[in-house]
């Protein structure tokens, strides 16, 4: 089956780590370039980091600096290491998969998981 | 940043009847627009891509269209099945994706 399998969330206080896991199953993971995508409760969807199939990461600045993604391909996984957590950042994480279009030459997400918690708080 | 505005907030509808959801790039994104379907509990489900085009699955009663700054997904006959929240991601600059507040469809 193709899916995503996301784990590591939980309860951490402000300041601390937290590190995603994302396990993907039923298609060649390192074919695709990959997304973590959160939202808050109550709130829209926002991407919080993007990896390309040869390990070129980014981060919006809002969690520049304090997120860092990384894929093992080997093991089918993508992560996300969480430093110096604030209480904005409680929210549920989505590991998505970006596929690329050939018509257009674009990418876009077309297969995402179930997602896990993270609450910030003390 | 790109702003995507989708109305309305919430959507009410009969079964049977006609859903018409919207979404607003604050600039034009070509065709590069996405919609999905997301449950409680349930991974975001893709439904159309490239604004039109649909994913595999889905079904006919729905569609989606336009291009540039406007797009549309419609439900031509909702069922009951269909309550759910719905997105629009707009994806004409990489890695930057952006989405849409959501409209949540209910059954009436």
């Amino acid at each position: 089956e193709v899916q995503l399998v996301e784990s590591g969330g939980g309860l951490v206080q402000p300041g601390g780590s937290l590190r995603l896991s994302c396990e993907a199953s039923g298609f060649t993971f390192r074919s695709y370039d990959m997304y973590w995508v959160r939202q808050e409760t109550g709130k829209g969807l926002e991407w919080v980091a993007a990896i390309g199939t040869t390990g070129d990461s980014h981060h919006p600045d809002s969690v520049k600096g304090r997120f860092t993604v990384s894929r093992d391909d080997g093991r089918e996984s993508l992560y996300l290491l969480m430093n110096s957590l604030r209480a904005g950042d409680t929210a549920v994480y989505y590991c998505a998969r970006s596929k690329y279009d050939f018509v257009s030459g674009y990418r876009y997400l077309d297969l995402w998981g179930r997602g896990t918690l993270v609450t910030v708080s003390s | 940043e790109i702003v995507m505005t989708q109305s309305p907030a919430t959507l009410s509808v009969s079964p049977g009847e006609r859903a018409t959801l919207s979404c607003r790039a604050s600039q034009s994104v070509g065709n590069n627009l996405a919609w999905y379907q997301h449950k409680p509990g349930q991974a975001p489900r893709l439904l159309f891509f490239a604004a039109s085009t649909g994913a595999p699955g889905v079904p006919a009663r729905f569609s989606g269209s336009g291009s540039g700054t406007e797009f549309t997904l419609t439900i031509s006959s909702l069922q009951s099945e269909d309550s759910a929240v719905y997105y629009c991601h707009q994806y004409n600059v990489w890695p930057q994706v952006t989405f849409g507040g959501g409209t949540k469809v209910e059954i009436k």
